[in-house]
């Protein structure tokens, strides 16, 4: 069975302040992985996904992914967040062929003025 | 902003009681999903759709059916609400090709509370 890991569950940082949101998965095969983020009072939305391809994909408002297929792994990354990006994050997986996802529990993030 | 939409937001009901959460999406899309989301927990996929009469099983069920007679609706039945089906309910859609393919599109859930 695939499962989805996000071993940060809160994270706290000042404005300016780097990001990585760890997300690790398990299953063997092809993998298409996503990052969705939900702010406060807010839909679900997609941050970014990964098909194939470069394995470093860019989404919106800055953020940026790396899959690692060496070690099943799709980092989120932010070179420096704002206020603006206090949310929650969830990283996803759908295995090759599949139209059902996996999620992992999510990632709170306060970002502190 | 996606275009799927819930009704009713909140909802507060009595234990035994039958109730049914809403969905409905304007995008076309085939594939529909409901989840319960818990606080610091990963999305439970309770049933998906595939098309107009497809409806499968997810890993948490919990008492409840849907029905998808039409592409853009896709509406959740409890039949005897619990206090364990207090939870946040999200329904989703998503395309079977283009741009946005396997791309989740998420409604603004419906936050159930059963007394």
């Amino acid at each position: 069975a695939q499962s989805v890991s996000q071993h940060n569950h809160h994270v706290i940082l000042s404005e300016a302040a780097s990001l990585e949101l760890g997300c690790n998965y398990s299953y063997g095969g092809t993998v298409n992985l996503f990052w969705y983020v939900q702010y406060p009072g807010q839909h679900l939305q997609l941050l970014l996904k990964y098909f194939s391809g470069d394995p470093l994909v860019k989404g919106i408002k800055g953020f940026e992914a790396e899959f690692i297929k060496s070690k099943f792994s799709f980092n989120l990354r932010k070179p420096s967040v704002q206020w603006s990006d206090t949310a929650e994050y969830f990283c996803a997986l759908q295995s090759g062929g599949s139209y059902i996802p996996t999620f992992g529990r999510g990632t709170s993030l306060i970002v502190h003025p | 902003e996606a275009d799927i939409y819930q009704t009713p937001r909140y909802l507060v009901i009595g234990t035994g009681k039958k109730i049914t959460l809403e969905c409905s999406q304007t995008m076309g899309h085939d594939k529909m999903y409901w989840y319960q989301q818990d606080p610091g927990m990963e999305l439970h996929l309770i049933h998906y759709s595939y098309g107009v009469n497809s409806t499968e099983k997810g890993d948490l069920s919990s008492e409840s059916t849907v029905s998808r007679i039409r592409t853009e609706h896709f509406p959740l039945t409890l039949e005897s609400a619990r206090p364990s089906h207090t939870s946040q309910y999200l329904c989703a859609s998503s395309p079977r090709s283009g741009s946005s393919y396997n791309e989740q599109f998420f409604g603004p859930g419906t936050r159930l509370t059963v007394l």
